[in-house]
């Protein structure tokens, strides 16, 4: 079954410190990861996808097929960054994006 | 440029009352729809989703219907409402398949008392 799961339901750090949002996904096949983010007041929207192994707003991640992991990792959090983080991932086969329950971030001046 | 707009924004309603949500996207065609469920503590649960009119695929077995009369509209029911079927509700679009993209809107939140 695809699964999608993040372990933290909230984590707090204080502005500098590192960040490392953590996502294990189940599935067979090659899946297509990504994270979504949703700031206080705001839509819900794509933050990245591991296809484009791009860098948004200081955030990285890397697809770890061994460990079926996706952490978002940024070295240095900002207050700014303070929002609700869904991993999620989407099978080709289908275009049904399955999301995790979600890492609420805060980031303390 | 494409939007998408949900309504109601807010809504109270009495347990066993009718439920319709309305979602419609612009500037686009033949878009795949979705709706989807925020519950705390249980992140985003896929409702339904739809790739044309009047083809819907449910996800989960529940209280709650979608239909799609038009193809850049979509709707989502409930005959009777259950207490268990509060929440925000978020409708999204995608028009470029397989990308995992998508848009949504602004939420619908659902009391039902």
């Amino acid at each position: 079954a695809q699964r999608v799961t993040q372990p933290e339901k909230l984590l707090s750090v204080f502005k500098g410190a590192p960040v490392e949002l953590k996502c294990n996904y189940s599935y067979s096949g090659s899946p297509e990861l990504f994270w979504y983010v949703q700031y206080s007041r705001q839509r819900l929207q794509l933050l990245l996808r591991h296809i484009s192994r791009e860098s948004i707003k200081g955030f990285t991640a890397d697809l770890n097929k061994g460990e079926t992991s996706f952490h978002l990792k940024k070295p240095f959090a900002q207050e700014e960054d303070s929002a609700m983080y869904y991993c999620a991932l989407v099978s080709y086969n289908t275009d049904k994006l399955i999301f995790g329950t979600g890492t609420r971030l805060q980031v303390f001046p | 440029s494409q939007t998408i707009h949900q309504w109601p924004a807010t809504l109270v309603q009495p347990v066993g009352s009718p439920l319709s949500l309305e979602c419609t996207v612009e500037g686009t065609s033949n878009p795949n729809l979705y709706w989807y469920r925020q519950a705390a503590g249980r992140g985003l649960q896929l409702l339904f989703y739809s790739v044309g009119i009047g083809q819907i695929s449910s996800e989960v077995p529940q209280n709650l219907s979608a239909s799609r009369p038009q193809d850049r509209q979509f709707i989502l029911s409930s005959k009777k409402l259950l207490l268990s079927d509060s929440g925000f509700y978020l409708c999204a679009w995608t028009g470029l398949r397989g990308t995992g993209e998508l848009f949504f809107g602004e939420g619908s939140r659902l009391t039902v008392l």
